[in-house]
């Protein structure tokens, strides 16, 4: 058990239909971060949050949208679904240090969300 | 575009042979090199990471060469062994200070026994 938890592990839905995905981070980390893992594009970065704040954002469509709670519990939440938004999510949480505690980087076991 | 290429895409090791993946990039505010480790239902894990000052860090059976110069990093897996079979990413990470991880695309090994 990584620490990070990601809630549902698995999600069927309809396109045009709206999921939100959840991830509680380890005790004590503050950064969540969230990933999109498909066949074609590979593992890809979405967002960062640091305690509340949005830090960094990358490849993430206008129809996705993330917060980070006050308890620093994160929600990743996709509208309007595609076919191609079938993927694995992951997120990942880290102490916001330096990179030699990558070792704390931490990714939780993901959702697996299929559009159909 | 891809900032980090890995190559090969799939690779197949007997066991107890030399599993070799490697990876280039272009970046050079790339500051940090970590490897991955995935298995089917996980998510990656780390395995073991290397900064551009240092050309070669080993854990146990994992090696990291770094070659600064030529921009490219390769993980040598000694003694290969059927649980090592999973997906190996390498990454990177911009700057000092740990956020976002630019992925490769990822090497499927499977060691046959």
């Amino acid at each position: 058990d990584s620490g990070v938890t990601q809630t549902p592990k698995h999600l069927i839905t309809a396109t045009g239909q709206r999921v939100t995905l959840r991830c509680s981070p380890r005790s004590g980390d503050l950064s969540v971060y969230w990933y999109q893992q498909s066949l074609d594009q590979g593992l890809q970065f979405l967002i960062q949050y640091y305690n509340g704040e949005e830090r960094a954002k990358g490849n993430i469509l206008e129809r996705f949208s993330a917060q980070q709670f006050p308890d620093l519990h994160s929600e990743l939440n996709l509208s309007s679904l595609e076919l191609g938004d079938s993927a694995l999510y992951f997120c990942a949480s880290s102490p916001q240090s330096t990179v030699y505690s990558i070792y704390g980087y931490t990714f939780g076991s993901g959702t697996r969300l299929t559009v159909v | 575009q891809q900032q980090v290429k890995q190559s090969p895409q799939s690779l197949i090791v007997q066991k107890g042979g030399i599993s070799i993946i490697n990876c280039a990039y272009e970046n050079t505010a790339f500051d940090y090199f970590p490897w991955y480790q995935q298995f089917p239902g996980k998510g990656p894990a780390l395995l073991i990471a290397i900064r551009p000052d240092v050309s070669e860090k080993k854990e146990g059976r994992f090696t990291i060469s770094f070659n600064k110069s030529a921009k490219q990093f390769s993980l040598h897996i000694m003694d290969s062994q059927p649980g090592d079979s999973a997906t190996y990413f390498c990454a990177a990470i911009r700057g000092s200070t740990l956020g976002r991880l630019y992925f490769g695309r990822g090497t499927q090994l499977t060691v046959w026994p």
